[in-house]
């Protein structure tokens, strides 16, 4: 059972629009979200996380959406950069323990 | 400077040998964590320490085995009763198991089992 879902594989984006990456949950339990940005063959480095006593959480070009009611979040990225393109997952976890749930990814193509 | 390491980052084992990956840190974080990658999935956590002489089983335990009798190293051991243990294997590590503690990953090991 998938409690993290990234329902699009893949998203193409010209370079300056805005990226948005969604992410789905169905663990109510979950209270802290997170995203991760991967390269092909390296680790996924931190991007940005959000409690969920917040709807909003903004650091520069990245902003994490959560709406509770709909189990849902998104990650926008303004303006989109080449340097963007990746893989982003999107993370949960439940009770204040660490064990993160991931989702499975979304390839970001920032094109010129 | 600190930072996760993982060696090697290519492994190729025949089937029905045991092998053990390594991970170390020098951040001084308390947690440490192994994932695994396959193919158009997430990560998936094998086993978690939350401090020396602890760990805890993940999702996906079966046919792995940990140790952490330091701080600083988190070795896993992918055994023969891994059913499918071809993946690229991901170590990290946070400063506590707190939730709000980012997990911090090394570069990860791709291991071949041919």
């Amino acid at each position: 059972d998938q409690q993290v879902k990234q329902n699009s594989p893949s998203l193409s984006v010209q370079e300056g629009r805005i990226s948005i990456l969604n992410c789905d949950y169905t663990n109510s339990m979950f209270d802290y979200f997170l995203w991760y940005k991967k390269y092909p063959a390296e680790g996924p480095t931190f991007l940005i996380s959000i409690s969920s006593i917040k709807d909003k959480n903004e650091d520069g070009r990245f902003t994490v959406f959560l709406n509770k009611s709909a189990k849902h979040l998104s990650l926008h990225i303004v303006p989109s950069q080449p340097g963007d393109s990746a893989v982003y997952f999107c993370a949960a976890s439940a009770g204040g323990g660490n064990k993160l749930t991931f989702g499975t990814g979304t390839q970001l193509k920032v094109e010129l | 400077d600190g930072g996760i390491t993982q060696s090697p980052k290519y492994l190729f084992r025949k089937e029905g040998q045991n092998v053990t990956l390594s991970c170390e840190q020098n951040l001084n974080h308390d947690a440490m964590y192994w994932y695994r990658q396959d193919p158009g999935q997430g990560l998936r956590l094998i086993y978690y320490s939350q401090i020396v002489n602890d760990f805890q089983k993940g999702d996906i335990a079966e046919g792995y085995s940990v140790s952490r009798e330091k701080k600083e190293s988190f070795p896993l051991t992918v055994t023969s009763a891994q059913k499918n243990p071809t993946a690229f294997y991901l170590c990290a590590s946070s400063l506590t198991s707190g939730s709000t503690d980012t997990q911090y990953f090394g570069p990860g090991t791709r291991l071949t089992v041919l």
